[in-house]
């Protein structure tokens, strides 16, 4: 079973529409993270929940909007997309605690056109 | 503010050498640091943790060093094979508590038979 599973792998929209990418976790964690990677590879935290409630929110536009339903997900929902919205996302976990490991997903990759 | 910097963007290596890796970072005092692997089209690995109290940490062939002093981190692979290949990143956490684990670019590495 995979740890962290995202959903979908590959998404290919037009500018202006909205989209969704969906987390889930099945190791029993608690903390949840959205992270962005660009082109240039780097890898920069966006949000951060944990138990549901939001305690990472990076400067990010509000065009972006996670959800939390329970421990488990974390999606992630994109407003009127933007040529600057491509990247990878990637959604990662711990258990909590400032010394844990964080797990990753094996990412989506966001291409807007 | 504060910056993490890792030593090259691409690090080629023959088979069998010992690659060395550079993480440093300034304005920052972490608790502890981690280093992650991460392959092409995947989500990041994690490999290593390291507290601020510890000089070396050691798994298989892998060797982690953390020098508060010089605000840097080494990583050392000894005998390194092409399967080692991949991108290497580390990330220093402010730890006491804090949820936010922010990532270096990375190190590409490329071991050559």
């Amino acid at each position: 079973d995979t740890a962290v599973s995202q959903t979908p792998k590959y998404l290919v929209t037009q500018m202006g529409n909205d989209k969704s990418i969906k987390c889930e976790q099945n190791l029993g964690h608690d903390t949840m993270y959205w992270y962005k990677q660009d082109s240039k590879k780097f890898l920069k935290i966006m949000f951060s929940y944990n138990n549901k409630e939001l305690i990472i929110n990076e400067t990010v536009p509000n065009r972006f909007s996670p959800k939390s339903p329970d421990k488990a997900h974390l999606n992630l929902h994109i407003n009127s997309l933007e040529l600057g919205d491509s990247a990878v996302y990637f959604c990662a976990s711990h258990r909590g605690g400032q010394t844990e490991k964080l797990f990753f997903g094996s990412g989506t990759q966001l291409s807007v056109l | 503010s504060q910056k993490i910097e890792q030593n090259s963007e691409a690090l080629n290596i023959q088979e069998g050498k010992t690659a060395t890796l550079t993480c440093n970072y300034t304005n920052y005092s972490p608790a502890y640091l981690q280093w992650y692997r991460q392959d092409p089209g995947r989500g990041p690995v994690f490999l290593l943790l390291i507290r601020e109290n510890e000089k070396e940490k050691r798994k298989e062939r892998l060797k982690v060093t953390f020098d508060t002093t010089l605000k840097q981190s080494l990583f050392h692979i000894t005998a390194s094979q092409p399967a080692d290949s991949a991108t290497y990143l580390c990330a220093p956490s402010p730890g006491a508590g804090s949820y936010q684990l922010t990532f270096g670019k990375g190190t590409k590495l490329s071991v050559i038979p």
